[in-house]
Parts: structure tokens; C-alpha cells; sequence
């Protein structure tokens, strides 16, 4: 499958501020996880939203948050950035029905 | 606390040799074990996937094993070209394959010579 596209592909940010990462599944999936991928790391679950409510969270403090939309878009906000921030943030997105998940290309994000 | 603990970390192997990656985890409510491959600059993508009711699946090259009373599981890539040097990622989900977040492994890069 393909479809799941991220935006912005490269992002810098200033400590302390906030970033908003975006991502477009295709039509019909109707949940959507993110994850933060630290260089040379595995993906971490931040959470995961199923018809724009959120299902499922991971370790990651209330400054991560999001949002999923009925036209099958999804956002991460990050709020008072820190240098551990940076990494490539992943959306995923899956139909259900025993359908796996479908991976987009990321965010590079760095805060400096 | 590492869920999914992955080996080795990173891979050389000869064009036409098996690549094998093994991975191991503790919980027993995992019931999803799915393989990602990565490109850099991509995201992961689905290579194959298993049940635990299931001890082997087999896509073209690409072979699971499971070994469920061991808790252990591996990707086995037969006829390894140089178009699969790539990391590999194991995972583990416990509420199937859609619901369910993911448990990844810290990632194996594979490199493979011609």
C-alpha cells in the first residue's frame, strides 16, 4: 500500500518553541498511530488515534498531543521543545480488518 | 525497559548468503510479530509478518521462524542481494495487528557485499 504522506520533510526548531508535524493517510484509515524515531533507534509509540479519538498513548509527557481529522489527516503537536526532541517523527496508518500499518517517510525534526 | 530485544546489531554478509536476524521478548500477550525493513530517508515498511499460532511463514526470500515456548523469533533472508542492505526491524504488538501499538527492537543494519 502507499499513501501516507508527512509534511514538512525537514524542520528546525528553536528550544522552547512549538511545532505542529502533519500527515495524510489514504481514505479508509481510520486509525493512525505516531511514533519518535531517535537516530540509530527503534520507533517509540507516542500514541495512536481511531475514528479522531485517542486510543492509546505511550510514554511521552502531555506536551505531545494530537489531533485526527474525518478527511483521514492526522497532526502531532509538540509544545516548549527540548533538544531531546529531535528525531524523525513517523505516522502510521492502517485500514484495520487485519491489515497491518502503512508507514509514512517522516519528519526529520531538530531543535537546536 | 527494552520489550523486544533484537540481534545482531549490525550485519555483513556475502551476495547470495542468509541474512538471519533473531529477535526475543518476554510478554506473552504479544500476538502480532511483524518485520519492517527501512531505507534511509524512508519510513519502515511492512516486510512480513506472523501469528504465534504459526512456527514458520515464508514470502519469496523472506522466512520467519517462531518459537513460541522460547519467545523468540527471526527473519531469515535466503539469496541476500545487495538491494537488501537496509535495517530491519523487529516488532511485537499484543492486541493484533491494527488496535495494538507497536514494541520495535533497536534495528539490525544489514549490509550486503557483491
Amino acid at each position: 500500500e502507499t499513501g501516507v504522506t508527512q509534511s514538512p520533510t525537514h524542520l528546525i526548531k528553536t528550544r522552547g518553541q512549538q511545532v505542529t508535524l502533519r500527515c495524510s493517510s489514504q481514505s479508509g484509515h481510520n486509525t493512525v498511530s505516531w511514533y519518535q524515531q531517535a537516530l540509530g533507534q527503534g520507533p517509540q509509540f507516542i500514541f495512536q488515534y481511531y475514528r479522531e479519538e485517542e486510543n492509546g498513548r505511550g510514554n511521552f509527557p502531555p506536551r505531545f498531543s494530537g489531533l485526527q481529522f474525518p478527511n483521514y489527516s492526522s497532526e502531532l503537536n509538540v509544545n516548549a521543545l527540548e533538544l531531546d526532541d529531535s528525531a524523525l517523527y513517523l505516522c502510521a496508518s492502517t485500514r484495520g480488518g487485519g491489515y497491518g500499518y502503512t508507514f509514512g517517510s517522516g519528519t526529520r525534526l531538530t531543535v537546536v | 525497559q527494552q520489550q523486544v530485544k533484537q540481534s545482531p546489531q549490525s550485519l555483513i554478509v556475502q551476495k547470495g548468503g542468509i541474512s538471519i536476524i533473531n529477535c526475543a521478548y518476554e510478554n506473552t500477550a504479544f500476538d502480532y510479530f511483524p518485520w519492517y525493513q527501512q531505507f534511509p530517508g524512508k519510513g519502515p515498511a511492512l516486510l512480513i509478518a506472523i501469528r504465534p499460532d504459526v512456527s514458520e511463514k515464508k514470502e519469496g526470500r523472506f522466512t520467519i521462524s517462531f518459537n513460541k515456548s522460547a519467545k523468540q523469533f527471526s527473519l531469515h533472508i535466503m539469496d541476500s542481494q545487495p538491494g537488501d542492505s537496509a535495517t530491519y526491524f523487529c516488532a511485537a504488538s499484543d492486541r493484533g495487528s491494527t488496535l495494538g501499538r507497536l514494541y520495535f527492537g533497536r534495528g539490525t543494519q544489514l549490509t550486503v557485499w557483491p
